[in-house]
């Protein structure tokens, strides 16, 4: 069953912009992940936060989670063409599979 | 590492054929994940397996489906008899659980039952 839902559905933006993506969900998480999907290709872990964190950084990336809200959001700062992906939140609410949210397809153009 | 490792990469086959997916994870994971992704539904979680157990299945759409996991570097999943329907990617990932850490995917197999 899906918990995560991300907004925007879609977002365009330019290189050296930031971009940022946020996910919903309706139960109490473990862990929020956020992942990429390069087309045709599988998902690629970015960055994990636990319920007891609220924010965390890895290079370019910055992830809230804001559990009162049940809500999360992925920023990507200065982006790159290569950031051009789906970008997807996964929330760990068992204890070990996640629940994907549809992705946020992010296009990022020269 | 070589990653998570599934075969075939594409499999075009007919109604009513069998289909197996095959799967290597990542030496050393004790969990092991088959997901399936439509456009319409997006990653549907089918079956997790933890030490070679399988420990939910809920998600598998009906008999037609099963997975085994004879040893800790290989799973398959099988659709007997596939079904257009049945069409979408099919990703399997590895964990190792309590390790805090993301799955790591492999680059899925494209089904396409015509």
């Amino acid at each position: 069953s899906q918990q995560g839902e991300e907004d925007p559905q879609a977002l365009s933006i330019q290189e050296g912009e930031n971009a940022t993506m946020n996910c919903s969900y309706k139960t109490s998480i473990n862990n929020l992940q956020w992942y990429r999907q390069n087309s045709g290709r599988g998902l690629v872990h970015l960055i994990l936060i636990r319920s007891n964190e609220r924010e965390k950084h890895s290079g370019r990336l910055r992830v809230t989670l804001d559990t009162s809200k049940k809500s999360s959001s992925l920023l990507i700062t200065a982006s790159r063409a290569a950031d051009t992906a789906s970008y997807f939140c996964a929330t760990d609410d068992s204890g070990y599979a996640l629940n994907f949210g549809k992705g946020t397809s992010l296009l990022v153009t020269p | 590492d070589a990653g998570v490792i599934q075969s075939p990469r594409h499999e075009v086959t007919e109604m009513g054929q069998e289909v197996t997916l095959r799967c290597k994870p990542i030496s050393g994971h004790n969990s092991l994940f088959w997901y399936r992704q439509t456009m319409m539904r997006g990653l549907e979680l089918l079956i997790y397996f933890n030490n070679n157990v399988p420990i939910d299945d809920s998600g598998m759409p009906e008999d037609r489906f099963s997975a085994k996991m004879p040893n800790a570097s290989f799973s398959t999943l099988k659709i007997q008899p596939s079904e257009p329907r049945d069409s979408a990617v099919y990703f399997c990932a590895s964990l190792s659980l309590g390790q805090g850490e993301g799955y790591t995917f492999g680059s899925g197999t494209r089904l396409t039952v015509v």
